[in-house]
């Protein structure tokens, strides 16, 4: 059973774009949402997470909002640059008892010079 | 530098052999954790341990096993018993949920 579901499975965005990345989760236990980029060959990075007690988080150009009532979170990235080219995950897990996280199945973001 | 690291980066295995993967961390996380990753795919729990000496099988422990002997240490021994071993690995150790990653081993059978 899939408990995170994420969305597209690929994106293309022209430089200076915005980017937008999809997840819906089941588990109302979870608590804690990350979303990590990795590139190929490498391990993920995390770049920013969320808590259900606030709706959004911002960190420089992404972005993270929250949707508890939909059970459903988004990573926005502004001014999209050919850097930011990897695939992203989200990612959910407890507070407490088993921390290991959740994945997303991932999104392969191009950006576009 | 405080990190995790995995080794070898790449390792070959030939059927029916046991092969064991390093993960050492100095960060002094209690938690650490190992993922498998196949391509265009999640990463998916194979074994996790909150604590030296306690390990928790995970979504997809079969053909694997681990050990946790060292705060700093947690190897993945891939077994023989495990149908389809290639793949990425990747090991993570946390402070509370924020989970870090090591660079991982590719891992491919002959």
């Amino acid at each position: 059973q899939q408990q995170v579901k994420q969305s597209p499975q690929s994106l293309i965005v022209q430089k200076g774009g915005i980017s937008i990345i999809n997840c819906a989760y089941e588990n109302t236990a979870f608590d804690y949402f990350p979303w990590y980029q990795q590139f190929p060959g490498k391990g993920p990075a995390l770049l920013i997470a969320i808590r259900p007690d606030v709706s959004e988080k911002k960190e420089g150009r992404f972005t993270i909002s929250f949707n508890k009532s939909a059970k459903q979170f988004s990573l926005h990235i502004m001014d999209s640059q050919p850097g930011d080219s990897a695939t992203y995950f989200c990612a959910a897990s407890k507070d407490t008892g088993r921390r290991a996280l959740t994945f997303g199945s991932g999104t392969r973001l191009q950006v576009q010079p | 530098d405080g990190g995790i690291t995995q080794s070898p980066k790449y390792l070959f295995r030939k059927e029916g052999q046991n092969v064991t993967l390093s993960c050492e961390q100095n960060l002094n996380h209690d938690a650490m954790y190992w993922y498998r990753q196949d391509p265009g795919q999640g990463l998916r729990l194979i074994y996790y341990s909150q604590i030296v000496n306690d390990f928790q099988k995970g979504d997809i422990a079969e053909g694997y096993s681990v050990s946790r002997e060292k705060k700093e240490s947690f190897p993945l021994t891939v077994t023989s018993a495990q149908k389809n071993p290639t793949a990425f690995y990747l090991c993570a150790s946390s402070f509370y949920n924020e989970q870090f990653f090591g660079p991982g081993t590719r891992l491919t059978v002959l």
